[in-house]
C-alpha cells in the first residue's frame, strides 16, 4: 500500500516563529512532491512543489527534498496566525500510468498563536 | 470568477437513501477528480475523469458512481448511503492529466444518520 507519512500530527508555534513539517514516502517511485494547505471549511490549496533534490524557497516558505531518503520537509518562517491550517504533503508517481494521481499524506495541523 | 464550485455545502440524510453531489469548474481544465476526506482528515482519491473519460477508479464501493456531462462538470452519485459514507467529498481539477497542480472546491459535507 502506497503511503505518505507526515510528522508531527499537530504543531503550535508563536507568531513570528518557525514551523517545520516532515513527510516520508514509502515508495521510491514517488518522485514529485507538493505541499497543500487546507484552512477550516475550505478545500486544500497548493502551496508549492518540489521535484529536485535540495531546497526551494518561495517567500516565507522553504521546501527541502532528499530523494535518497524519500524525505521532504516544509519550513515556514515568520509564521502568522493566518498560516494556521492543515498542511498536507502529496506525492506523485514517476511513471505515466498513474498520470496525475496524488497520494496525500496524513496531514499536520498547525496553530500559530498571536 | 474562475474556480471549482460544489453543491450542496452540506447534506444530511438517512441510511439507504440516494444522494447526488455536483461539481463545476470554470478554469477551462480537462481533468477532474473526486476525493473523500474522512473524519481524521485523510484525503483519498476516488475517481478521475479526463475529457469526460474515466481514467482512475479507485477501490470504492459500487454504490458510488461518477457522472460527467462535459469536461467542466463531474457529479457524484451515491446509491443507498451507509454510515461510513459520512465524510467531506472534495472535487478538484487540473489543466490536464499530467499537470501537477490540482485546484480544489470547498467540499460537500455528508452526514448519514
Amino acid at each position: 500500500q502506497q503511503k505518505v507519512q507526515q510528522s508531527p500530527e499537530s504543531l503550535s508555534v508563536p507568531e513570528g516563529g518557525m514551523a517545520s513539517f516532515n513527510c516520508t514516502s514509502s515508495d521510491r517511485n514517488f518522485q514529485y512532491f507538493w505541499w497543500y494547505r487546507q484552512h477550516s471549511g475550505e478545500g486544500p490549496k497548493a502551496l508549492m512543489s518540489i521535484f529536485s533534490d535540495g531546497d526551494k524557497k518561495e517567500g516565507r516558505f522553504t521546501a527541502h527534498l532528499n530523494k535518497a531518503s524519500l524525505h521532504v520537509s516544509l519550513h515556514i518562517r515568520d509564521s502568522q496566525p493566518s498560516d494556521s491550517a492543515l498542511y498536507f504533503c502529496a506525492a506523485r508517481m514517476n511513471y505515466g500510468g498513474s498520470g496525475n494521481k496524488l497520494i496525500f499524506g496524513t496531514g499536520t495541523l498547525l496553530s500559530v498563536k498571536p | 470568477e474562475t474556480a471549482v464550485f460544489q453543491t450542496p455545502n452540506y447534506h444530511v440524510t438517512q441510511v439507504g437513501n440516494e444522494v447526488s453531489f455536483n461539481c463545476k469548474q470554470t478554469l477551462g481544465h480537462d481533468t477532474m477528480y473526486w476525493y473523500k476526506q474522512d473524519s481524521k482528515k485523510l484525503l483519498k482519491i476516488m475517481f478521475s475523469y479526463n475529457n469526460k473519460q474515466l481514467i482512475v477508479n479507485e477501490t470504492v464501493p459500487r454504490r458510488f458512481s461518477p457522472q460527467s456531462s462535459d469536461k467542466a462538470h463531474l457529479n457524484l452519485r451515491i446509491k443507498s448511503v451507509e454510515p461510513e459514507d459520512s465524510a467531506v467529498y472534495l472535487c478538484a481539477s487540473s489543466q490536464d492529466w499530467v499537470s501537477y497542480e490540482q485546484y480544489f472546491g470547498p467540499g460537500t459535507r455528508l452526514t448519514v444518520l
